[in-house]
């Protein structure tokens, strides 16, 4: 079946520290790839996606590559701030499925 | 304009009991989705309404899951005798299903159940 792996959190770093968080995935076929964000108090947000093998989706400063030979999509973002400081879920969605199967998902806190 | 919305936010009831749980999608969205998200975990899909008949209801966990959208618009969720092992967060989504559209799942804040 469909799974996605994320890396443990939390992930605790530094304001303008580098960020990456792992994700891979087990699927059939070419799914969809996502990342949706959970900030304190709201609810899930599509944070980028991308559609095919190598694609780049960005949003906010952050960046994902959808990588096939590695079944990866990994989150990074060049400088965090304290606001990016939220639980980011990596999912997947099957060709011709909308359900999405979500990562347990990572907890990133920025401190000033 | 307003989001996905779900009521109730929390929700606690004793083993056995029935339980109903209110989405109210997106005004115009098609499309509807149930997720149910357990603690320390993400989201697992139960079921997907395409208008109001279920398009795909391959994750509900058992015949005491059962989800309704009769006007294609609001849905319930209904769980029939809970068990502790229900307690979780269940979340609501909807989507604009247009061909050549993203299909972005937009998400509500969910009701936490409690089965105590």
């Amino acid at each position: 079946g469909n799974s996605v792996t994320q890396m443990e959190g939390p992930v605790t770093l530094s304001e303008e520290a580098f960020l990456t968080i792992n994700c891979t995935y087990t699927a059939t076929g070419y799914p969809s790839l996502f990342w949706y964000v959970q900030y304190p108090g709201e609810g899930l947000q599509l944070l980028l996606k991308a559609t095919k093998a190598d694609d780049k989706g960005s949003n906010k400063g952050f960046e994902a590559t959808y990588r096939k030979e590695t079944t990866s999509f990994h989150l990074e973002k060049g400088s965090v701030q304290v606001s990016d400081s939220a639980v980011y879920f990596c999912a997947l969605s099957k060709l011709g499925r909308r359900a999405l199967t979500f990562g347990s998902g990572t907890r990133l806190q920025v401190q000033p | 304009g307003a989001g996905v919305s779900q009521t109730p936010s929390n929700k606690v009831t004793e083993k056995g009991k029935y339980v109903e749980l209110r989405c109210d999608p997106i005004s115009g969205h098609t499309a509807l989705y149930w997720y149910r998200q357990s603690l320390g975990q993400g989201p697992e899909f139960l079921i997907y309404f395409q208008g109001t008949g279920a398009a795909d209801d391959s994750g509900l966990p058992n015949d005491r899951f059962f989800a309704v959208r009769p006007e294609g618009s609001v849905s319930t969720l209904k769980i029939q005798r809970t068990e502790r092992g229900d307690s979780a967060v269940y979340l609501c989504a909807s989507s604009l299903e247009v061909a050549g559209g993203s299909y972005e799942q937009y998400f509500g804040p969910g009701t936490r159940l409690t089965v105590t």
